[in-house]
């Protein structure tokens, strides 16, 4: 099946640790992006990246890092900077159409939680 | 400037009546609106887009309507179902092209509730 795989559903943080949340696509998109989801607050751009070894902040990128060494996979680490984590967070690669539009895929999410 | 304004914040429905979602924004430059649904515990997934040279583009009981001297476009559910409970984020795109390589970034609205009673 195609798609997105974001791993683990659920992810519990202790204070002062990072975690990382995995993102992989067989898609074969070549832009893959991480938003952050809170209630009432619609979806913030945290990093996005169009293409390997490359990517750019989004409008909350502060406590977060990324990484993309390889085009099926775009990992997140919530670092300990990062001082109110709890969210869900979505991964989502894109079939970019140039002027004619683009349509995200999106994963299921991982809802993270601070201990 | 990157803003889109999204109302209202939950809507509740009776089964066989129109749902309606408004979006507004700022900047001129974005490029394409697509609505996206989302139910409990998944991911959004793009329901209907629409480019701003049109005014209207319905898919099925979807419509979006678009204004763009107002700067504003809107989501019609006609024939609402308990089955389209769920929640809906429009969207607006800038598209640009830099040392030759083009891209789009999209920015999403707060979202809206919607519920739709049997």
């Amino acid at each position: 099946d195609g798609g997105i795989t974001q791993s683990p559903k659920y992810l519990f943080r202790k204070e002062g640790q990072n975690v990382t949340l995995s993102c992989e696509q067989n898609l074969n998109h070549d832009a893959m992006y991480w938003y952050r989801q809170d209630p009432g607050q619609g979806l913030r751009l945290i990093y996005y990246s169009q293409i390997v070894n490359d990517f750019q902040k989004g409008d909350i990128a502060e406590g977060y890092s990324v990484s993309r060494e390889k085009k099926e996979s775009f990992p997140l680490t919530v670092t300990s900077a990062q001082k109110n984590p709890t969210a869900f967070y979505l991964c989502a690669s894109s079939l970019f159409d140039g002027p004619l539009g683009e349509k995200l895929f999106f994963g299921s999410g991982t809802q993270l939680s601070v201990l | 400037q990157q803003q889109v304004k999204q109302s209202p914040q939950s809507l509740i429905v009776q089964k066989g009546g129109i749902s309606i979602i408004n979006c507004a924004y700022e900047n001129t430059a974005f490029d394409y609106f697509p609505w996206y649904q989302q139910f409990p515990g998944k991911g959004p997934a793009l329901l209907i887009a629409i480019r701003p040279d049109v005014s209207e583009k319905k898919e099925g009981r979807f419509t979006i309507s678009f204004n763009k001297s107002a700067k504003q476009f809107s989501l019609h559910i006609m024939d609402s179902q308990p089955g389209d409970s769920a929640t809906y984020f429009c969207a607006a795109r800038l598209y640009s092209v830099a040392g030759g390589t083009s891209y789009g970034k999209l920015t999403f609205g707060q979202g809206t509730i919607l519920t739709v009673h049997p």
